[in-house]
């Protein structure tokens, strides 16, 4: 099975701040990497697909980039809203796996 | 609009069943890939199965050989069959539709909790 790693596991950042997110897989998955975002009680949602391409609906401050082992999400400027916890997910091959998660937090 | 609604969780002993819907609207269950993702409270989330447009199947190891995935097409619901249940079953579970490009999950329901529990 490909193994997700995500890190940070959890970040404090204010509003307005650049965030970073890492994600790498142990072996090559292409560019089939997606993200989501979740907020607490509810489901998750789809941010970024296909390593780079923005889900419609998703505000532009979300981009994501990376090919083979290794992505990155940035949010360009935090809001409020933007407090939750985020998944990397490739898609390459089943079992399909989800890193273990980024909690971002009010600083 | 686009909806995927899960019903048939709850509370089940050690060994037991339980069968998951996952009723849709908007779209045609048949002519998409449809997974089921699941949470353990304070956990993260976990693919369990998909099912291809095709029919073909795919699982978890944690769940192969008790878990299984299907369709009703005139009923355009999608179900998890879930037999000789775990407490580590225990979790939130998600019916998704992908796509069949990325596979990426664009529709998420709004989660269904069993627990297994005596």
């Amino acid at each position: 099975d490909i193994q997700m790693t995500q890190s940070p596991s959890s970040l404090s950042a204010s509003v307005g701040e650049r965030v970073t997110i890492t994600c790498r897989a142990s072996q090559s998955i292409n560019i089939y990497l997606n993200w989501y975002q979740q907020k607490p009680g509810k489901a998750p949602n789809l941010l970024i697909y296909a390593a780079s391409s923005l889900q419609s609906g998703v505000p532009s401050r979300f981009s994501g980039s990376g090919s083979g082992t290794d992505f990155t999400l940035t949010i360009s400027s935090l809001q409020p809203e933007d407090f939750a916890t985020y998944y990397c997910q490739q898609s390459y091959i089943t079992p399909l796996t989800f890193g273990g998660g980024t909690k971002v937090e009010i600083k | 609009e686009v909806q995927l609604v899960e019903s048939g969780g709850g509370l089940v002993q050690p060994g037991g069943s339980l069968r998951l819907s996952c009723a849709a609207s908007g779209f045609t269950v048949s002519n998409n890939y449809m997974s089921w993702v699941r949470q353990a409270p304070g956990k993260g989330l976990e693919w369990v199965s998909v099912i291809y447009s095709g029919g073909n199947t795919y699982y978890a190891d944690s769940v192969k050989g008790r878990f299984t995935i299907s369709r009703h097409n005139s009923k355009n619901t999608l179900y998890l069959q879930m037999n000789s249940l775990r407490a580590e079953d225990t979790a939130v579970y998600y019916c998704t539709r992908d796509t069949s490009t990325w596979f990426q999950s664009d529709y998420w329901g709004q989660g269904s909790l069993v627990t297994v529990s005596s």
